[in-house]
């Protein structure tokens, strides 16, 4: 099936610094993808969807300031957390939309802690 | 109230034993309904679309009341490896696009 790699993985960061995940399609492309966040025991929220060529759709209640996405080409998109704080760590999880009807390929997630 | 709603769990059951889970939801909209299998510190991974008519997959069971906005799971003969937190899911449009709204996942723990 699909793949759709995350980078990186795991990061640690001190509070202020800004940080980008990246979200890659490896074998197909997307010209959506979806951008989630999980805190612990809790469900995934979708944060806001990503538009290839154009601005990403966010969820109510999410800062477009704070959580900048670009979605650069059609293999790649990015979330950069700006000025991070602690209460931004979470599992970040992307996913992209394969070809069949509902189908959805997600990354790995990527486990960020602020300090 | 939550869009998705689940009971947390966790389920400790016997290898063996029958299990079921279920879930409500709250948009009427609602177009196409999934259990997902999460494990710990991993993304989710499709387990099974649930459709009205109910649907198996070998020991997996699901079902779907549209009436009642309620999905279910039926999980028998319990293995050690269906340890995790199974996440009911629905999908609907909004602004063009197909959303997934997860529930919060119910735990279960199969011991020996």
């Amino acid at each position: 099936g699909a793949v759709v790699s995350q980078h990186p993985s795991r990061v640690i960061c001190k509070s202020g610094t800004s940080v980008k995940i990246e979200c890659r399609s490896l074998d197909f492309q997307a010209t959506t993808m979806f951008w989630y966040r999980q805190f612990p025991k809790q469900s995934l929220m979708l944060m806001a969807t990503s538009n290839e060529g154009s601005k990403a759709t966010y969820e109510q209640g999410v800062e477009k300031d704070k959580f900048l996405i670009n979605h650069a080409s059609l293999t790649l998109s990015t979330l950069t957390v700006t000025s991070a704080h602690p209460e931004d760590s979470s599992f970040y999880i992307c996913s992209a939309p394969g070809t069949a009807y509902n189908e959805q390929f997600f990354g790995p997630g990527t486990r960020l802690t602020v300090l | 109230r939550k869009e998705v709603e689940q009971d947390p769990g966790p389920f400790n059951v016997p290898e063996g034993a029958t299990v079921a889970f279920n879930c409500t939801y709250s948009n009427s909209a609602s177009q196409s309904f999934f259990w997902y299998r999460q494990d710990c510190r991993k993304e989710p991974k499709l387990l099974m679309s649930v459709y009205s008519s109910g649907n198996e997959d070998g020991r997996f069971t699901a079902q779907l009341n549209r009436a009642s906005q309620y999905i279910s799971l039926l999980i028998r003969d319990s293995k050690l490896s269906d340890s995790a937190t199974y996440l009911c899911v629905v999908n609907f449009v909004s602004g063009g696009y197909n959303k997934l709204i997860f529930g919060a996942g119910t735990r279960l723990a199969v011991h020996p």
